[in-house]
């Protein structure tokens, strides 16, 4: 139980394109999911945090208008990357919550983002 | 704010070992803390948590205790294996977010 899968695992595409990933609770019903961003060999760094049906609230730094993520299901949380650059190359991990589980945060498999 | 710093790796042990990894965090108010750990090609998986101080976490032969004197949370393994190879995650928070460590990578040989 408790399963997130990503989609793409991996994507490349080119400078200026629109990327989207998305992120599902497989056999739970997510009220809250989690966006985060790693750099190799650092930390995973929260991006945004999206509830159910509501906006997302963006850490600061980070740009609401190129990470557009939107919550628009129990199910199914989406990531896109608007107008992206090289510097935007980096593994994306999303994570899940659901309420009647308490706190714990379920986590998907990430998808590797390459901007060339 | 809240930090984790964990020890650099990879850490290489033979099977068998024993396995330390230390993590050290700072915080205000009394954070919950985490092990998460990412096998490769997964997802992180939560392995074991500790809620208040002197509480210890376990799960799977591996173990750690809140420890606030000392604002660590160092995770043990009396005897690995090699399917233990994997990255480490130490974090910690609550209800609302996450603060990880850089994690640390665990190799063990035959």
């Amino acid at each position: 139980g408790a399963v997130v899968s990503q989609h793409p695992s991996w994507v490349i595409c080119k400078s200026g394109t629109s990327v989207k990933i998305e992120c599902r609770s497989l056999d739970f019903q997510a009220t809250t999911m989690f966006w985060y961003r790693q750099f190799p060999k650092q930390s995973l760094m929260l991006m945004a945090t999206s509830n159910e049906g509501s906006k997302a609230t963006y850490e600061q730094g980070v740009e609401k208008d190129k990470f557009l993520i939107n919550h628009a299901s129990l199910t199914l949380s989406t990531l896109t990357v608007t107008s992206a650059h090289p510097e935007d190359s980096s593994f994306y991990i999303c994570s899940a919550r659901d309420y009647l589980g308490g706190y714990e945060q379920f986590f998907g498999p990430g998808t590797r983002l390459t901007v060339l | 704010g809240n930090s984790v710093t964990q020890m650099e790796g990879p850490v290489t042990l033979s099977e068998e070992a024993f396995l330390t990894i230390n993590c050290t965090y700072t915080a205000t108010g009394y954070p919950s803390l985490f092990w998460y750990v990412q096998y490769p090609g997964e997802g992180l998986q939560l392995l074991l948590k500790a809620t208040k101080a002197d509480d210890k976490g376990s799960n799977k032969g591996f173990e750690a205790t809140y420890r606030k004197e000392t604002t660590s949370f160092h995770l043990e393994k009396g005897s690995v294996q090699v399917s233990d190879s994997a990255v480490y995650f130490c974090a910690l928070g609550g209800y609302s977010t996450l603060t990880f460590g850089k994690g640390t990578m665990l190799l063990v040989s035959p």
